[in-house]
């Protein structure tokens, strides 16, 4: 099964940050990569497919860069609203992997 | 609206089963594939298994935790998805998400509608 690490496991940042998270598969995955918001209680949401691709209605502060084995998720200028945790989801392979998640929180 | 609503969770003692259902609407649910994950209380995101879409014949795909005990169908008819666990172990204890799979431009896939998750606790 392909391996998933994140870096940092989590984060402190104020509010208006840039904020980086990377994601590294064990193999070249190409752009079969996604990337979640999960919040305290509720369901994971889409925000990134494709690796780079913005699902409809995810704010534009959003990206996701990368291919291959690395990936990085970008929040240009943290909000409120962004304090969560953060997973990547590999979907190229079966089984299909996450990583271990990156919590955001506030500083 | 496009919707998923699980249910079916609950209590079950070691070695048991339960029936996990997963309520579509909103879409064609014959056109995605219908996963599952799940999360264990405090720790991440797990996937557990998919039913593949109409034109693969449903077909599944399972995590290796859970092959040989778990087994992931669908009615059409009822818009459902199911998840049929056995010999439940303690380590299955965890919520459980279905989640609607779209297939992207970019030929990834994407888990775009999630549902609101159901409770599993495996314990005597």
């Amino acid at each position: 099964a392909i391996q998933m690490t994140q870096s940092p496991s989590s984060l402190s940042a104020s509010v208006g940050d840039r904020v980086t998270i990377t994601c590294r598969a064990s193999q070249d995955i190409t752009n079969d990569l996604g990337w979640y918001q999960q919040k305290p209680g509720k369901a994971p949401n889409l925000l990134i497919y494709a690796a780079s691709s913005l699902q409809s209605g995810v704010p534009s502060r959003f990206s996701g860069s990368g291919s291959g084995t690395d990936f990085t998720l970008t929040i240009s200028s943290l909000q409120p609203e962004d304090f969560a945790t953060y997973y990547c989801l590999q979907d190229g392979n079966y089984p299909l992997t996450f990583g271990p998640g990156t919590k955001v929180e506030i500083k | 609206e496009v919707q998923l609503v699980e249910s079916g969770g609950g209590l079950a003692q070691p070695g048991g089963s339960l029936r996990l259902s997963c309520a579509a609407s909103g879409f064609i649910f014959g056109d995605h594939h219908m996963d599952w994950v799940r999360q264990a209380p405090g720790k991440g995101l797990e996937w557990v298994g998919r039913s593949r879409d109409k034109v693969r014949s449903y077909t599944p795909e399972y995590a290796a935790s859970v092959k040989g005990r778990f087994i992931i169908s669908r009615d059409e008819s009822k818009k459902s998805l199911y998840l049929q666990m056995n010999s439940l172990k303690t380590e299955d204890t965890a919520m459980y998400y279905c989640a609607r799979v779209t297939p992207t431009v970019g030929g990834d896939d994407a888990f775009d509608i999630w549902g609101q998750g159901t409770m599993v606790t495996v314990s005597s």
